[in-house]
């Protein structure tokens, strides 16, 4: 079992909500991670969306709009990247990454299409 | 602004070593943390390890030690990678990123990728 698992695709229409999820391995716990979020664009390097802990640990990078939030499901040991209002340029893979046993590790990434 | 630039593509035959480089600007070198990540063609994104410009200290992933060396020329603000003893499936794009820490926050500026191509 990967250390994160994401899923391979998603689709949804312009002007929905879109919610993507990085599940933890069983064996650890989403509560003790920051989960980053990572956008990238065919032909582009990825770029940095957010950071989420918790409600108080958490960060927004710079000029990402609002639209783009993070937060956690213990329940199902996920960490979520909710994009509101899904548009057109949102079109792209997202990425989760984590801190674990002395090593980066990102999960496969989900590529979102805009219907 | 800041930015990290990466040196051209290439291309390798099996067996070879390569070094690449990621030029740094519009911030202090030594205050961030260098990554090297990797992407094939169609795959994900697959980390390699970091480089702490100011000690020179390293921190490789498993999968690649014994393989790479991560260095650093301070004055000129670059960091170097070589990867050795290439196969066919090194074949991928390689970027340099930043972070503040080396583990505890974002890599939140990157290079623009390099192509290496591995094939005799």
């Amino acid at each position: 079992q990967a250390v994160l698992t994401q899923p391979a695709s998603l689709s949804a229409s312009p002007g929905a909500s879109a919610s993507l999820t990085c599940t933890l391995h069983s064996g650890i716990n989403v509560g003790t991670y920051r989960i980053y979020w990572y956008q990238q664009k065919p032909g582009s390097p990825p770029h940095y969306l957010l950071r989420y802990k918790s409600d108080s640990d958490n960060q927004q990078a710079s000029g990402v709009p609002s639209r783009f939030s993070g937060s956690k499901d213990a329940s199902a040991n996920a960490g979520i990247l909710l994009i509101s209002g899904l548009q057109s340029e949102d079109e792209a893979d997202y990425y989760c990454l984590i801190w674990h046993s002395n090593a980066w590790v990102f999960g496969g990434g989900t590529k979102v299409t805009v219907l | 602004q800041v930015q990290l630039v990466q040196s051209g593509a290439e291309v390798e035959k099996p067996g070879a070593s390569l070094t690449l480089s990621c030029k740094a600007s519009g911030y202090t070198f030594t205050d961030y943390f260098l990554h090297w990540v990797r992407q094939a063609p169609g795959q994900g994104l697959e980390w390699m390890g970091w480089l702490n410009p100011l000690s020179g200290g390293t921190n490789y992933a498993q999968k690649f030690q014994g393989r790479v060396t991560m260095t650093r020329d301070t004055p000129i603000s670059t960091g170097y990678m070589e990867l050795s003893r290439l196969r066919s499936d090194d074949t991928a794009v390689y970027y340099c990123a930043r972070s503040y820490d080396s583990s505890d926050e974002a890599f939140d500026i990157w290079g623009q990728g390099t192509m290496v191509t591995v094939s005799s």
